[in-house]
């Protein structure tokens, strides 16, 4: 059964870049057409999808925030990632990453809670 | 951009009641529209996709319908295990892009 692990830092500073890795278990992350997305969730509010990666490579960022994200995959380690960087308080948010077979996200991790705070 | 909106935001209902979720996308998804359950503390759940089709594992008496822009989720028989949030989500294959509703809590 496929299983999703969110780790990293549950606290970051202001201006500085958040880093979380998905560990993924359970299946390879080269399976052919499995992508592989992060969402995050302030506290009390909705959904928000931050972007996609395909095992070679290839990244879809929300335009929203494209100008601040990195998505990168490491196939060696079955492993994906995660940088967002100048984060503000807006930022904080539970972070999920998951499973995207043919654009629906059938597969999520229990969620990581990074909170923006000096 | 595409704007999902839920309707109502919170729904107020009793154990084996009958209940209609709505979902509208401010322009055609056709059946590219998917629904998850997300319960305090845990992460969302997949219960339809494709506009219809459900997930594995999810109870019949969860059932999807819709098209275009207009898209419902229904619950047949509530059972106490369904009291949760519910979002509707669009997505696009070109670009890649995922818009989801602001939810809509049903409460007993």
């Amino acid at each position: 059964q496929l299983q999703l692990q969110e780790s990293g830092p549950g606290l970051v500073k202001p201006s500085e870049t958040l880093s979380l890795t998905c560990s993924v278990s359970g299946g390879s992350i080269r399976t052919s057409g499995h992508y592989w997305g992060w969402i995050r969730q302030p506290p009390g509010k909705g959904l928000e999808w931050i972007g996609t990666i395909y095992y070679n490579g290839n990244t879809y960022y929300n335009p929203s925030l494209k100008s601040r994200v990195i998505i990168s995959v490491d196939t060696s380690t079955n492993q994906f990632s995660l940088k967002l960087t100048s984060v503000t308080a807006a930022d904080t948010a539970v972070y999920y990453c998951a499973r995207d077979l043919l654009r629906r996200l059938d597969s999520w991790g229990q969620g990581t809670p990074v909170t923006v705070s000096s | 951009e595409i704007v999902m909106t839920q309707s109502p935001a919170t729904l107020s209902v009793s154990p084996g009641e009958r209940v209609t979720l709505s979902c509208g996308a401010s322009q055609s998804v056709s059946s590219s529209l998917a629904w998850y359950q997300q319960k305090p503390g845990q992460a969302p759940r997949l219960l339809i996709y494709g506009a219809s089709a459900r997930a594995t594992g999810v109870p019949a008496r969860f059932s999807g319908s819709g098209s275009g822009t207009e898209f419902t989720l229904t619950i047949s028989s509530l059972q106490s295990e369904d009291f949760a949030i519910y979002y509707c989500q669009q997505y696009n294959d070109w670009p890649l892009m995922f818009t989801f509703g602001q939810g809509t809590k049903l409460e007993i």
